[in-house]
């Protein structure tokens, strides 16, 4: 099973709306709604910020919001700040043996 | 408030076995519908999971690494550990614990860094 597969980088600047592809397959996420996003900065563990596609936990600003089309799933950041500079990560249930998968990870730049 | 804290050596020779255990407070490991998971991320690069355990014990692990893993619990203690064997360079990485909730990983440790070397 490989990774989803996201964009290595996106930028965007302050204020501006940015959106984060996850490509996968029928077996991961075209096939069920166990799609997470995680923020990651340097140094940090993982934080989640959207689960079942598009709920976001609570604590986690409306400024993230998640979505699906297909076998590709989409987290898009409106308002960009300083600090959402950071990595992000897709996560997925797969019917494939390894039972999950993350993508590939994108750097944010705010410019 | 759940939290996870990760411990466990820094540094393993290759060919050993790395033993990291995940200590949990504000939650019992044993009740609920969570899974106690591993993931583990080498420097600069991206997560992989590695497996999981369920509150009654059952374990599912990532078929790349599934000769070499185990996750066991310690109820007593409320903590689960992870065990990968023969280790090698490739091993080296930052490993975290986390609890997955219903194909969500919604607490996580700080993680801790285990270099395997000589």
């Amino acid at each position: 099973q490989s990774a989803l597969t996201q964009p290595a980088s996106v930028s965007g600047s302050p204020g501006q709306s940015i959106t984060i592809s996850c490509t996968g397959t029928s077996s991961d996420i075209g096939g069920y709604n166990y799609v997470s996003w995680f923020q990651q900065h340097p140094g940090k563990a993982p934080k989640l910020l959207i689960s079942a596609v598009s709920n976001r936990p609570s604590g986690v600003s409306s400024r993230f919001s998640g979505s699906k089309s297909g076998n590709t799933a989409s987290l898009t950041i409106s308002g960009l700040q300083a600090e959402d500079e950071a990595d992000y990560y897709c996560f997925s249930y797969t019917s494939a043996n390894t039972l999950y998968v993350f993508g590939t990870g994108t750097r944010v730049t705010v410019l | 408030q759940v939290q996870l804290q990760e411990s466990g050596p820094g540094l393993v020779k290759p060919s050993q076995t790395l033993s990291l255990t995940c200590t949990v407070s504000g939650g019992s490991i044993d009740s609920g519908s969570y899974y106690w998971t591993w993931i583990r991320q080498p420097a600069g690069k991206g997560l992989e999971w590695i497996g999981r355990m369920y509150t009654s014990g059952i374990t599912n692990y990532n078929p790349s690494l599934k000769s070499r893993v185990t996750i066991s619990r310690d109820t007593s203690n409320n903590r689960f550990s992870l065990k990968l064997s023969s280790v090698t360079a490739t091993d080296t990485a930052v490993y975290y614990c986390a609890r997955d909730n219903y194909g969500t990983l919604d607490y996580w440790g700080q993680g801790t860094l285990v270099t395997v070397s000589s």
